[in-house]
């Protein structure tokens, strides 16, 4: 039962212009969102987080946005480089303040080409 | 440079073989994860523990999987029997409560 989804499996942007990769989730106890990224033959890298309690959040050319009532998310870069190029994954997890401790739902990831 | 390591980068194994992943995760993080890497299901969570105690092996199957932490710096992960469909890149993560987690470079096992 995925609980993060990321719909399109693959991305083709123009250098220069915005890329804009998707994610949806079906629990409404996350309340702390991740993006990935991953180069072929490594692990994934940390890109950006955010939390519940806000609905943007920035980092030089990427930025997030969380939309919790349609509980859907979004990455966007801009302006995109052909280095960006590597598969995106979403990630999410439930309250963090648990004594349970917390877990990293991942969706199936998009492949991000950025053409010269 | 404080990263998580992970050995064997590579393993080819014969099915009904024993397998073991090893991970070092970075010094101070309480929490480690397993995850498996498969082309139909992305990244599938296998265990994770806190503070060494293992808090969900759920997505593991039990019967020929073990995730275990010897220690702070050693998280194990066994297939016994290895069997073809355990072909994946397995990668372990650590991190702290609510914060990222950083991942290893994985190990890509294949069961011929």
């Amino acid at each position: 039962d995925q609980q993060v989804k990321q719909n399109s499996p693959s991305l083709s942007v123009q250098e220069g212009r915005i890329s804009i990769l998707n994610c949806d989730y079906t629990n409404s106890m996350f309340d702390y969102f991740l993006w990935y990224k991953k180069y072929p033959a490594e692990g994934p890298t940390f890109l950006i987080s955010i939390s519940s309690i806000k609905d943007k959040n920035e980092d030089g050319r990427f930025t997030v946005f969380l939309n919790k009532s349609a509980k859907h998310l979004s990455l966007h870069i801009v302006p995109s480089q052909p280095g960006d190029s590597a598969v995106y994954f979403c990630a999410a997890s439930e309250s963090v303040f648990k004594n349970s401790g917390y877990a990293l739902n991942f969706g199936k990831g998009t492949s991000l080409l950025v053409t010269p | 440079d404080a990263r998580v390591t992970q050995t064997p980068r590579h393993k080819v194994t014969e099915m009904g073989q024993e397998v073991t992943m090893r991970c070092q995760p970075i010094l101070g993080h309480n929490t480690v994860f397993w995850y498996r890497q498969t082309m139909m299901q992305g990244l599938e969570l296998l265990a994770y523990f806190r503070n060494r105690a293992p808090l969900d092996d759920s997505g593991m199957p039990k019967d020929r999987f073990s995730a275990e932490m010897p220690d702070a710096t050693l998280a194990t992960l066994k297939i016994q029997p290895s069997e073809p469909r355990d072909s994946a890149v397995y990668f372990c993560a650590s991190g702290i409560e609510n914060t990222e987690a950083f991942f290893g470079q994985g190990t890509r096992l294949t069961v011929v």
